[in-house]
């Protein structure tokens, strides 16, 4: 079983539509990741949280806001998404600030698709 | 800038077969972490290896083996006796030891098939 569990697996949502991504991990890592990834290709960073403080936005469009709660907890926003944002979304988490030799866990994704 | 090459795209060989992923990377930096990730149909990426660039050291783990060789910036994978189970996309990354964000800068991905 993965240790960060992603929620929901499958999403299919409307441009018009307001729907959330939900990320939860209990390892106690306090660094935390949304990856964006197309079909066959490698994931993208998003975002980045670093003790629950928003350390890197990778230039996201404003449609995807993302959410740290707790140090548990991490939920994307979605709002007036456009079918090319369908894709795989995965997150992931690591131990203490996000550094080079950080190892992320990544969860198993919640799939968009924008209709 | 820093890339990381995985010039493979597709794999395909036959169970118990040995099968070697090349990786090769850039970077200016001369401290760097290399990882190997594999990405089965479930979608969840599972960390395989991380090695700092300070030690070149070979590894084996069970049927996996990573050959970390400077001179020529690669990092390569192989798995002997391949099993349909290892059937994946395997991705090669690369963080670089300067970095505050454990942004990885991946390669394009090799999909391995291995047919029983």
């Amino acid at each position: 079983d993965t240790e960060v569990t992603q929620t929901p697996k499958h999403l299919v949502m409307g441009m018009t539509n307001k729907k959330s991504l939900k990320c939860e991990q209990h390892m106690g890592h306090r660094a935390m990741y949304w990856y964006k990834q197309k079909a066959k290709k490698p994931p993208e960073l998003m975002f980045v949280y670093s003790y629950e403080k928003l350390s890197i936005n990778e230039s996201v469009p404003s449609r995807f806001s993302p959410e740290c709660p707790n140090s548990s907890l991490l939920n994307l926003h979605l709002h007036a998404l456009q079918p090319e944002d369908s894709a795989l979304y995965l997150c992931a988490s690591s131990q203490g600030r996000g550094t080079g030799a950080n190892v992320l866990t990544f969860g198993a994704g919640s799939r968009l698709t924008v209709l | 800038a820093q890339k990381v090459t995985q010039a493979q795209t597709e794999i395909s060989v036959v169970e118990k077969e040995d099968v070697t992923l090349d990786c090769v990377y850039e970077t200016r930096d001369t401290t760097y972490y290399l990882f190997w990730y594999k990405q089965p149909p479930s979608g969840e990426l599972v960390f395989l290896i991380r090695r700092n660039s300070f030690d070149e050291q070979n590894e084996i783990s069970g049927r996996y083996s990573w050959n970390f060789q400077k001179s020529t910036s690669s990092f390569n994978f192989t798995i002997t006796a391949s099993q349909v189970v290892d059937s994946a996309v395997y991705f090669c990354a690369l963080t670089l030891g300067s970095s505050n964000t454990g942004k990885l800068i991946f390669g394009q991905g090799t999909t391995l098939q291995v047919k029983p």
